[in-house]
């Protein structure tokens, strides 16, 4: 079966310092890739998708980044966190079939 | 630009009764709707999606409705339980990649 791995489950960072959130996924090749955000009382919100190695598309403008160095690696980056990064972060993946399968988040917490 | 509301934003049932989620969305021209399950500090579990050409899916006591020229799906969960309690998400894709529209949930509890 497919399945994600997200981690840390949590994270508390200040203001200012570094990011890199990592998922990694199992029981397919070649998956779309995806990082969600959902900030306190809002939807989920698209982040970045990538369909492939090295290929990132970035959905919103923001203070993050992301790099798929290998075909089943994705990861979530940021040189400085500001408090508005604050969030719960999903990732996410889709196989041959249509059904998106998600990791178990990262609730980041930024003072 | 696609947007997916979902009312009720919270809902207490007692146990035994019929659960109704409805989910709205601006723009019909999707290509499927999922509804998902969300557990406190775990990730997404997917329930049912429906296809565009879909007017409905079932599952076990789970039945999600479509309606895509009103912009509207209702996920029914029947003779509701504790366990069922969760935030269930309604999303919609818009193309083929998998790029989901998420509403904002709907936090269910459900009494014994």
């Amino acid at each position: 079966s497919q399945t994600i791995h997200q981690w840390p489950a949590t994270l508390v960072q200040p203001v200012g310092s570094p990011l890199s959130l990592e998922c990694t996924v199992e029981g397919t090749s070649n998956p779309n890739l995806y990082w969600y955000r959902q900030a306190a009382g809002r939807g989920l919100q698209l982040l970045f998708y990538s369909v492939g190695i090295g290929q990132i598309s970035s959905e919103v403008p923001q203070n993050l980044s992301a790099s798929r160095p290998q075909d089943r690696q994705f990861i979530l980056s940021s040189k400085k966190l500001l408090l508005s990064d604050s969030g719960f972060y999903l990732c996410a993946g889709q196989g041959r079939e249509e059904k998106l399968f998600f990791g178990s988040g990262t609730q980041l917490s930024v003072l | 630009k696609q947007e997916v509301t979902q009312i009720p934003a919270a809902l207490s049932v007692p146990e035994g009764e019929n659960l109704v989620l409805n989910c709205s969305f601006t723009d019909s021209a999707i290509y499927n709707l999922q509804w998902f399950r969300q557990d406190p500090g775990k990730g997404l579990t997917s329930l049912l999606l429906i296809q565009s050409s879909q007017r409905e899916q079932t599952s076990g006591r789970l039945n999600a409705s479509l309606d895509k020229s009103s912009g509207r799906s209702t996920l029914y969960i029947a003779a509701s339980q504790p366990g069922d309690s969760a935030t269930y998400l309604c999303a919609v894709e818009t193309d083929s990649w998998g790029k989901l529209q998420f509403g904002a949930g709907t936090q269910v509890v459900v009494t014994p």
